[in-house]
């Protein structure tokens, strides 16, 4: 059964500072996503990863997949009081879409 | 482009009732997946509908249907319900093919409360 694990769960940053969320899977993927989702609302797609190797870069968040050692990383830099969310990490079983198993998510809060 | 829609968005049930939400995904988009979300279990993917039939399925009871019409547009169905199915019920649509990114979007969400 595939699972996908993140850590840290729960990450209080200060604004300014750097800090990588990271995210194992237990079986084989080439596709990895990453969201956000703020309180009470739905998922905001960031970043979508498809292949070993790939790196992706959006504002302060930069995110990387290393298919081999089934790990993805989120990488926060400078982080801001607007970062302030949980994050999300998915791995698409089937290479088709559809069916995401969902790691446990990364609540991240961002103090002046 | 509209995104995918959810109705309703939120809906108070008691138990042993029965609820149907509705999901329009994206123009375009075949595929279309619902996903439950609790405190306690986090995302779970319930199951996955591409060209009107059920392509993928979770692990949950019988009690959790769906279907898919020839538009696209996706209705899930809970029946006697449970305490236990109080949650925020998302769907999400995609390309749905192997030659897509196979990113999904999300609706807003259905917001269910059974008491």
């Amino acid at each position: 059964e595939l699972k996908v694990e993140q850590n840290p769960l729960f990450l209080s940053m200060q604004e300014g500072k750097n800090y990588t969320i990271y995210c194992n899977y237990s079986t084989t993927s080439d596709r990895l996503y990453w969201y956000r989702q703020d309180p009470g609302k739905s998922l905001e797609s960031l970043f979508v990863l498809l292949s070993n190797g790939a790196v992706k870069q959006e504002g302060r968040l930069m995110a990387s997949l290393d298919t081999k050692a089934r790990l993805s990383t989120l990488h926060i830099t400078a982080a801001v009081h607007d970062l302030s969310a949980t994050y999300f990490c998915a791995v698409d079983r089937n290479n088709q879409g559809g069916k995401l198993i969902f790691g446990q998510g990364t609540e991240l809060s961002v103090k002046p | 482009k509209a995104g995918v829609t959810q109705t309703p968005r939120y809906l108070i049930k008691t138990r042993g009732q029965q609820v149907t939400l509705s999901c329009s995904p994206i123009s375009g988009h075949r595929s279309v997946s619902w996903y439950q979300q609790t405190p306690g279990q986090g995302l779970q993917f319930l199951f996955e509908y591409f060209s009107e039939t059920q392509r993928n399925k979770g692990n949950f009871p019988g009690r959790f249907s769906g279907r898919q019409f020839s538009n696209s547009r996706s209705e899930m169905n809970v029946s006697t319900l449970e305490l236990g199915d109080s949650a925020l019920y998302l769907c999400a649509s995609s390309g749905g093919t192997s030659g897509s990114a196979g990113e999904l979007f999300f609706g807003e969400g259905s917001r269910l409360t059974v008491l």
